[in-house]
């Protein structure tokens, strides 16, 4: 069965400071990754996405991925407050028809930062 | 651009009876994914629409069923409802053919009794 896994947390990081999140995932095939955040009783939001090995920079928000090591991460620089929320890891495991979708998702990493 | 709309956003239902959920995709987004969200078993997938052809399925019972309209709005359908079958029910669509970031709607809160 095709996973992903994450560190569910909880994870705690002073304002200001970087938030590391790690995610894992079962298929060495996969091409798509995705990190969503989730608030409170809200749908995910897409925050970033990434295709290819190496680093993706968006703002304060950094997607790595290792496709050898099965491994992708998100670092968020400067923490705010705002950034507290559930940041869920998805992998795309289509599979069938040609560019079939299939967003496996990890549990998630509640993120706390402490003002 | 107006973003993925559902609805109802709340349905309370009984055991036994049967749901239709409706999603309507963001304009030019002709993919559309359904999810589960439960406090136990996290964001699970459904199934994925493109042009009205189901693409892929997720491990659910055939009480859940969906479809795709030739305008892209997708519908789901869960029948024989249990008390299990109460969560979020969240749509997502993506342009699509292989374009694959996906947008969620609001969802949709299930309560079976």
């Amino acid at each position: 069965q095709k996973e992903v896994e994450q560190n569910s947390g909880p994870l705690s990081v002073p304002e200001g400071a970087i938030a590391s999140l790690n995610c894992t995932y079962s298929d060495r095939g996969s091409q798509s990754f995705f990190w969503y955040r989730q608030y409170s009783g809200k749908s995910p939001e897409l925050i970033m996405f990434i295709y290819s090995n190496g680093d993706k920079e968006d703002g304060r928000f950094t997607a790595q991925l290792n496709k050898a090591s099965q491994y992708v991460s998100l670092l968020i620089r400067d923490s705010q407050p705002s950034d507290s929320a559930t940041y869920l890891c998805a992998v795309n495991f289509g599979g069938g028809f040609q560019g079939a979708q299939k967003l496996v998702f990890g549990q998630g990493t509640r993120l706390t930062i402490n003002p | 651009k107006a973003g993925v709309t559902q609805t109802p956003r709340y349905l309370i239902k009984t055991r036994g009876q049967q749901v239709t959920l409706s999603c309507s995709p963001i304009s030019g987004h002709r993919s559309v994914s359904w999810y589960q969200q439960t406090p136990g078993q996290g964001l699970q997938f459904l199934f994925e629409y493109f042009s009205e052809t189901q693409r892929n399925k997720g491990n659910f019972p055939g009480r859940f069923s969906g479809r795709q309209f030739s305008n892209s709005r997708s519908e789901m359908n869960v029948s024989t409802l249990e008390l299990g079958d109460s969560a979020l029910y969240l749509c997502a669509s993506s342009p699509g053919p292989v374009t694959d970031t996906q947008y969620f709607g609001p969802g949709t809160r299930l309560t079976v009794l």
